[in-house]
């Protein structure tokens, strides 16, 4: 089976410019996650979809980020303009609908903004 | 503020011997707890759960203990093996949708 598919899995851009980050769930999971990992915070919360709707995005940083999960197969992540102290990695989970089934991470995208 | 944490950044063992990983959490409404196992270039990957009605999970080498009233769960790994070097986080939430994780600890297994 296909896991959690992310691209890139490095991006390396100056100040400024729009990253976009993409994301596979694992097919028939309905519930979807971004993840930032820190060595200060660990892995952070970022944005949850729940059947495609976003349910809780009170992890996203700030106005410069956005995320869409136009179909249950794709989601993205957007940084725009992008700052050195958005550098990085970001990580995508999903998970089925049985109740404690546990979140199934991508390999991660390493984000550097010069 | 960190709702789980780590304090332990890194522990090494030898091989054979046994590992315990710990992990401190703050809110009491916590009733589900998983342990991920993350190597370098990849994401984490699942280990092994307890839910709040248990106090000990077991699954081959791993074992995860919880004590509630501490807010406290660890993670044993025995006997230990060199391929058990990677990065652990302990996850801690009110379901597999709302899971806030620790920073992690590096467990390095001497051969």
């Amino acid at each position: 089976d296909a896991g959690v598919i992310q691209s890139p899995r490095h991006e390396v851009t100056e100040m400024g410019q729009e990253v976009t980050l993409r994301c596979k769930p694992i097919s028939g999971h309905n519930s979807l996650f971004w993840y930032r990992q820190t060595m200060m915070r660990g892995l952070e919360l970022l944005i949850y979809f729940n059947n495609n709707v976003p349910i809780d995005d009170s992890g996203m940083p700030e106005d410069r980020f956005s995320a869409k999960m136009p179909n249950a197969s794709f989601s993205t992540l957007k940084i725009q303009p992008s700052e050195p102290r958005d550098s990085a990695v970001y990580f995508c989970a999903s998970t089925g609908t049985h109740s404690n089934q546990p979140q199934h991470f991508g390999d991660g995208t390493r984000l550097s903004i010069l | 503020d960190q709702q789980v944490k780590q304090n332990s950044p890194s522990l090494s063992v030898q091989e054979g011997r046994i590992s315990i990983l710990n992990c401190d959490y703050t809110n009491s409404m916590f009733d589900y707890f998983l342990w991920y196992k993350k190597y370098p270039a990849e994401g984490p990957t699942f280990l092994i759960s307890i839910s709040s009605i248990k106090d000990k999970n077991e699954d081959g080498r791993f074992t995860v203990f919880l004590n509630k009233s501490a807010k406290h769960l660890s993670l044993h790994i025995v006997p230990s093996q060199p391929g058990d070097s990677a990065v652990y986080f302990c996850a801690a939430g009110t379901g597999a949708n709302n899971l806030f994780f620790g920073t992690g600890t590096r467990l390095t297994v001497i051969p």
